[in-house]
């Protein structure tokens, strides 16, 4: 059975203090890794797409790496707006659409 | 920017009562989702669209059902609500893209949806 883990469930950070996301995954065959940001309330927010890897993405202060077995969502000295619960998924089968989620991480940046 | 608009932020029915979910999207694609989303299990598909009239089950279509009549517009139906689909629903699209290609899926903002 496919699967998607997350860790922490939950991480609580002072502002400027980096760390990092954690999303393994067990699927049959890897077609593309998505991570998302969700505020309460809210949808899900796209932030990357990783393929192969060894592939790495960035924006702002955000950076996601891929491996064979895990993604990492880096996120070096984040600041209060960066708190939010950030979702990783898998798609799985080629040409199909559907996605696998974790359960998220609940990021909290105090200032 | 992809804008997919759901009818409806909280919604209050009662158990047995038909309830219908209306998602619109404005950036022509062809793929349609809905998903629902509790807490300690995370998005789960119910039911996607890959074009009008088309319709393919995901992991927990029953007690569902939906309509796509439109290019645009995916329905989420309820056929006699009961109070474990008391959730937060969600909508997204994406284009279908090349087949090799990983579009991602643009989400609405969501509805709450409390049967009592």
């Amino acid at each position: 059975e496919d699967q998607v883990t997350q860790s922490p469930e939950a991480l609580r950070l002072q502002e400027g203090e980096s760390s990092s996301l954690n999303c393994s995954y067990t699927v049959s065959g890897l077609r593309g890794l998505f991570w998302y940001r969700q505020d309460p309330g809210k949808g899900p927010e796209f932030l990357f797409t990783l393929y192969s890897a060894g592939e790495e993405k960035e924006k702002e202060r955000l950076k996601a790496t891929l491996t064979k077995k895990e993604s990492f969502l880096h996120i070096t000295a984040p600041k209060p707006e960066d708190s939010a619960t950030y979702l990783c998924a898998v798609k799985v089968h080629q040409g199909a659409q559907k996605l696998v989620f974790g359960q998220g991480t609940r990021l909290t940046i105090n200032p | 920017d992809v804008k997919v608009t759901q009818s409806s932020r909280y919604l209050v029915k009662r158990t047995g009562e038909k309830v219908f979910l209306e998602c619109v999207q404005d950036m022509d694609h062809e793929n349609m989702f809905w998903y629902r989303q509790d807490p300690g299990l995370g998005l789960r598909l119910i039911y996607f669209s890959y074009d009008v009239k088309m319709k393919e089950k995901g992991d927990i279509p029953e007690g569902y059902s939906v309509s796509r009549e439109k290019k645009e517009r995916f329905s989420l139906i309820l056929e006699s609500a009961s109070t474990n689909q008391t959730s937060m629903y969600l909508c997204a699209s994406s284009i279908r893209g090349l087949r090799y290609s990983n579009q991602p899926q643009h989400f609405g903002d969501g509805t709450r949806l409390s049967i009592l």
